[in-house]
């Protein structure tokens, strides 16, 4: 059972262009939501991460877009760069129980020079 | 500032072989320690997790095994390898008091 569905799993972006990738949720109890970045034969490293209080939250050309009555998040790249190939993942915990973090399938991204 | 180490980078083991992957944490106490496994469509899937020494919950039933013998080293066996445990194996930590989670470098294991 997925508890972060994730779209699209492949994404093709012009240098310049804007890459928006979506995850759903169904877990009410979750109240963290992050992403991360993972490059080729590496592990995942954070990006940005939001928490349910604020509907969006912007760090450089990075930005998380929340909308908590959908249970939807959403990772915005802005000016996209060939160096932001990789693979992103989405994903959500709460602080209850083991605080246990949930993965969205990936996305893996290409930016075209 | 801390660091996770997990070795090894690559292994590759035949099928029925016994598995033992080790992963190492240094300038942290008591972290939550996991294991997931990473599969071409699949994401990153939750093996294991570990609030404390000798303490290990499982996500999914599989052929693997997980051991806490310290409070910063984390362990992942299988007696028997099966093909299918083939994939990218991740370590990770959490601190109680950060949310953010931090992951090895991964090893690639490949059963044939």
């Amino acid at each position: 059972q997925q508890q972060v569905k994730q779209s699209p799993q492949s994404l093709i972006v012009q240098k310049g262009g804007i890459s928006i990738i979506n995850c759903a949720y169904e877990n009410t109890a979750f109240d963290y939501f992050p992403w991360y970045q993972q490059f080729p034969g590496k592990g995942p490293a954070l990006l940005i991460a939001i928490r349910p209080d604020v509907s969006e939250k912007k760090e450089g050309r990075f930005t998380i877009s929340f909308n908590k009555s959908a249970k939807q998040f959403s990772l915005h790249i802005m000016d996209s760069q060939p160096g932001d190939s990789a693979t992103y993942f989405c994903a959500a915990s709460s602080q209850t129980g083991a605080n246990n973090l949930f993965f969205g399938t990936g996305t893996r991204l290409t930016v075209i020079p | 500032s801390q660091t996770i180490h997990q070795w090894p980078a690559t292994l590759v083991q035949p099928v029925g072989s016994p598995l033992s992957l080790e992963c190492t944490v240094e300038g942290t106490s008591n972290p939550n320690l996991y294991w997931y496994r990473q599969a071409a469509g699949r994401g990153l899937q939750l093996l294991f997790y570990s609030v404390g020494i000798g303490q290990i919950s499982s996500e999914v039933p599989q052929n693997l095994s997980a051991s806490r013998p310290q409070d910063r080293q984390f362990i992942l066996s299988s007696k028997k390898l099966l093909l299918s445990d083939s994939g990218f194996y991740l370590c990770a930590w959490r601190d109680r008091a950060n949310t953010e989670a931090f992951f090895g470098q991964g090893t690639r294991l490949t059963v044939v």
